[in-house]
């Protein structure tokens, strides 16, 4: 299973734009990039996923560099709502099951 | 759809009781999944079914028991609850299609065993 390490919190003031970067260096070449958001006390939230380049939806954008290596979940304009904890993890669920790690504690201050 | 849902939502056992977490889910998805989340931590796998009658061990699977005889359904199951077994416990399911890791989650089970 690849190894992902991501920093343990971030702060942020509402409006700016959050990037979160993730390391995973022993991705296999099936394996896909997905984040999760978790609210406090709920279970996590699929937020967006992707293979190589840059994938873009309506809550945020994952960039990801030709190595594979690593990527960033970049938050546009984050508001108090995106508190929350943001995870990191690589794998295809059609061969093994996804490892949660510890994950981003991205806080949001006005 | 009402998606994942977990009973019950709160439960305190004492320390040798057994008892039963249910899940349920219904979108019809072949792969469902037991997660514990301790205060603080991330989450952990416990035990996934891809597919009914078809079941596997997670990370930290001793202590449970898990079945999966329908694909709606995924018990989790505690043989003699222990301390270390507070924990908040999430189940989860995905259909896994087109290489999607989109997993649906329930809105968790508060366990405490004294």
């Amino acid at each position: 299973l690849a190894k992902t390490t991501q920093p343990i919190s971030m702060d942020s003031y509402e409006g700016q734009e959050v990037n979160i970067t993730c390391s995973h260096n022993n991705i296999a070449t099936n394996d896909y990039i997905t984040w999760y958001q978790q609210f406090p006390s709920q279970g996590p939230r699929f937020i967006i996923q992707g293979y190589k380049t840059k994938v873009t939806n309506e809550v945020a954008s994952l960039f990801i560099p030709a190595d594979r290596k690593s990527s960033t979940l970049s938050l546009p304009r984050v508001s108090l709502s995106d508190t929350a904890v943001y995870y990191c993890l690589v794998g295809d669920m059609r061969n093994t099951p996804l490892v949660f790690g510890k994950g981003t504690r991205l806080s949001v201050i006005a | 759809n009402a998606g994942v849902t977990q009973t019950p939502k709160f439960q305190v056992l004492k320390t040798g009781q057994s008892m039963t977490l249910q899940c349920a889910q219904d979108m019809n998805h072949e792969y469902m999944s037991w997660y514990r989340q301790d205060p603080g931590m991330g989450l952990r796998l416990i035990h996934y079914s891809v597919g009914a009658g078809i079941t596997d061990q997670g990370e930290v699977p001793n202590g449970y028991n898990v079945s999966r005889s329908t694909t709606e359904d995924f018990p989790l199951r505690l043989l003699s609850a222990a301390p270390s077994q507070t924990s908040v416990y999430f189940c989860a399911s995905s259909g896994r299609t087109g290489g999607s890791n989109e997993q649906f989650f329930g809105p968790g089970t508060r366990l405490t065993v004294l």
